[in-house]
């Protein structure tokens, strides 16, 4: 499968706990980006790399959140001292360097799932 | 401010019928328009992408259209299928150095048999 793959697919937490998911991109794809999704809502951005370098963070993005890219390869995403307002899908998505025209097309991964109680 | 509104927010149709969902945006400069599906409790998969001088683009049954002069984009399915209850997401990027892709909140399809 070459697409992308993130772990775990579901995770229930106890609040104040935390909790780590990890993004496998498409190998060639030199962005990824992480995104948060609320029933009944879009995809919200989180933050995105290039490379290994974390380009830009949303605000929604808060001290708890914490997110890397080491090799430029997998990223992780983690999230200290759980909150029930932080149950929610977890998006994670790659694409080539966004560009004029057809440029950076995201292609998603099934996306994490998180419940805190 | 950099805006993506879809409409209706919620649709039910029999199987077999078409239906017309919209989408409105502000997103300046603009640079292309993807419409996205996604099942329940999976992620979205993209079904078409126009760029500024396109106005149609069609993916099997789905049509999507582009009027960038009103800014407006319209997704056509044709002969709805029981598979194509979904959420259908209206994505528009900025044509800039830096990063800006704003997601509708989706339109959610129910077909029904």
């Amino acid at each position: 499968d070459t697409g992308v793959s993130q772990d775990p697919r579901h995770k229930i937490t106890k609040r104040g706990q935390n909790v780590t998911f990890r993004c496998d991109p498409i190998s060639e794809h030199n962005r990824l980006y992480w995104y948060r999704q609320t029933l009944g809502q879009g995809p919200e951005f989180l933050t995105y790399f290039q490379n290994e370098a974390q380009l830009e963070k949303s605000r929604l993005l808060s001290d708890r959140f914490s997110a890397e890219r080491p090799k430029g390869s997998f990223s992780t995403l983690e999230i200290q001292r759980t909150e029930q307002g932080d149950s929610a899908m977890y998006l994670c998505a790659s694409s080539l360097t966004l560009g004029q025209g057809y440029g950076g097309e995201l292609f998603f991964g099934e996306g994490s799932r998180l419940t805190v109680l | 401010k950099n805006q993506v509104e879809q409409s209706p927010q919620s649709l039910i149709i029999l199987e077999g019928k078409n239906c017309t969902l919209q989408c409105n945006y502000t997103v300046s400069p603009f640079s292309n328009l993807r419409w996205y599906k996604q099942d329940t409790g999976r992620g979205p998969v993209s079904l078409t992408i126009m760029t500024f001088s396109e106005n149609t683009k069609s993916n099997g049954r789905y049509t999507a259209t582009l009027d960038a002069d009103t800014k407006q984009s319209s997704l056509h399915i044709t002969a709805s299928q029981l598979s194509d209850s979904a959420s259908y997401i209206c994505v528009v990027s900025a044509e800039t150095g830096g990063f800006k892709t704003i997601f509708g909140a989706g339109t959610r399809l129910f077909v029904k048999a």
